[in-house]
């Protein structure tokens, strides 16, 4: 067990729908990044924040958006889903802001678009 | 930008022996450098880790090798048992970056 929680594990929604995943940290880490996992692009960045604030930015669309709150947890919604937006979502946490220190991964939401 | 390779995307080993899994990579501005391990259905595992100024660097029967002249890494892992099966996959980023590069993953499976 990492100590990373994402909620929900699966989510099953149509096109065209947003959906909000959830992700809560290791207790002392900072920093927050989410990632996107399908069958065919491997794991891709999405995005980063640090304290709240956004630290950077990977292969996000402008259909997702993200926010770390001021407890921590992190948010990451994806809007106007398409059937190639179905993925494995995971979020990691790290304590410095830097890539260049160990990430710890969460169990992952799965989301299906139909 | 970066591309980060596995030499093979399939490893059959039998029990007991040990595992090598290989991976280059593109940027010699790269200096750090992270194995993972991702069981089925769950989040990537951290293995061990390795920066730039250090060839080699062991942990709990796992070993990774960096070759910076070659812009290559692997992960050997001694007394491969069943509880190994999994994807390994590679990562390398720079002190300063701001994106983490991973390779597409080596499918191990250990046969009993």
């Amino acid at each position: 067990d990492s100590g990373v929680t994402q909620t929900p594990k699966h989510l099953i929604t149509a096109t065209g729908q947003r959906v909000t995943l959830r992700c809560s940290p290791r207790s002392g880490d900072l920093s927050v990044y989410w990632y996107q996992q399908s069958l065919d692009q491997g794991l891709q960045f999405l995005i980063q924040y640090y304290n709240g604030e956004e630290r950077a930015k990977g292969n996000i669309l402008e259909r997702f958006s993200a926010q770390q709150f001021p407890d921590l947890h992190s948010e990451l919604n994806l809007s106007s889903l398409e059937l190639g937006d179905s993925a494995l979502y995971f979020c990691a946490s790290s304590v410095a802001s830097d890539f260049s220190y160990e990430q710890y991964f969460g169990p992952g939401t799965r989301l299906t678009v139909t | 930008g970066e591309s980060v390779g596995l030499h093979l995307p399939t490893l059959s080993v039998q029990e007991g022996d040990n595992s090598i899994i290989n991976c280059a990579y593109s940027n010699s501005a790269s200096d750090y450098f992270i194995w993972y391990k991702q069981e089925s259905g769950k989040g990537p595992q951290f293995i061990i880790d390795i920066r730039s100024n250090m060839d080699k660097r062991q942990g709990q029967r796992v070993t990774v090798l960096l070759n910076k002249t070659v812009k290559h890494l692997s992960l050997q892992i001694a007394a491969t048992q069943p509880g190994d099966s999994a994807v390994y996959f590679c990562a390398t980023t720079r002190t300063g970056g701001n994106q983490f590069y991973f390779g597409t993953g080596t499918s191990l499976t250990v046969i009993p």
